[in-house]
């Protein structure tokens, strides 16, 4: 167990809705970096926050936006979506550029 | 190109081998990862490096970063190693570019 949560483990939902997955970092964690994992991109890293602001961008859709809030957990927004959406969603937390820890992930898919 | 290759793709072993996954990248890198993917999903971290080796029970990773090069070795290994192993280099502070995995099957 990581210490990294996220919900829903599982969501099923039709193109053109909107969907929130939420993530709460590890206890101490200042940065939360959201990831997508699809069958045919591997890997991909969306956004980072620290602390509440945003730090890093990748390669996150205009569709797509994500918070932090004073709590430190952490949410992102997928809107108007897309067959190809379906994938698995990771939240990792870390305290500093150290080692980042995974949440278990949220598998989305769109029918 | 991707700015990191890992090879080989996919690696079967028998109970008990030595086993080397390769990670080569082309880009300025501030550290490398490797990460272990369980065929439920879930991902752990293995190491993070920024400079030449370190151990963690039967595991072993390496990394020369004249070479662009790096290397995790798994020592008897055990059907439980079972799993996808992907590199992932840190440019800048925090991004994380990931490569494509390797896919580690281990029969008894």
């Amino acid at each position: 167990d990581s210490g990294v949560t996220q919900t829903p483990k599982h969501l099923i939902t039709a193109t053109g809705q909107r969907v929130t997955l939420r993530c709460s970092p590890r206890s101490g964690d200042l940065s939360v970096y959201w990831y997508q994992q699809s069958l045919d991109q591997g890997l991909q890293f969306l956004i980072q926050y620290y602390n509440g602001e945003e730090r890093a961008k990748g390669n996150i859709l205009e569709r797509f936006s994500a918070q932090q809030f004073p709590d430190l957990h952490s949410e992102l927004n997928l809107s108007s979506l897309e067959l190809g959406d379906s994938a698995l969603y990771f939240c990792a937390s870390s305290t500093t550029t150290d080692t980042q820890y995974f949440g278990p992930g949220t598998r989305l898919t769109v029918l | 190109k991707n700015e990191v290759e890992q090879s080989p793709q996919n690696l079967t072993a028998q109970e008990g081998e030595f086993i080397t996954i390769n990670c080569s990248y082309s880009v300025g890198i501030s550290a490398l990862h490797w990460l272990q993917q369980h065929p439920g999903g879930g991902i752990v971290s293995l190491f993070m490096l920024s400079s030449g080796k370190k151990k963690h029970g039967r595991l072993i990773a390496t990394i020369n970063i004249q070479e662009k090069h790096s290397s995790l070795h798994i020592t008897a290994s055990h059907p439980r190693d079972s799993a996808v192993y992907i590199c992932a280099v840190r440019r800048g502070t925090d991004k994380l570019i990931f490569g494509t995995g390797t896919r580690l099957q281990v029969f008894p």
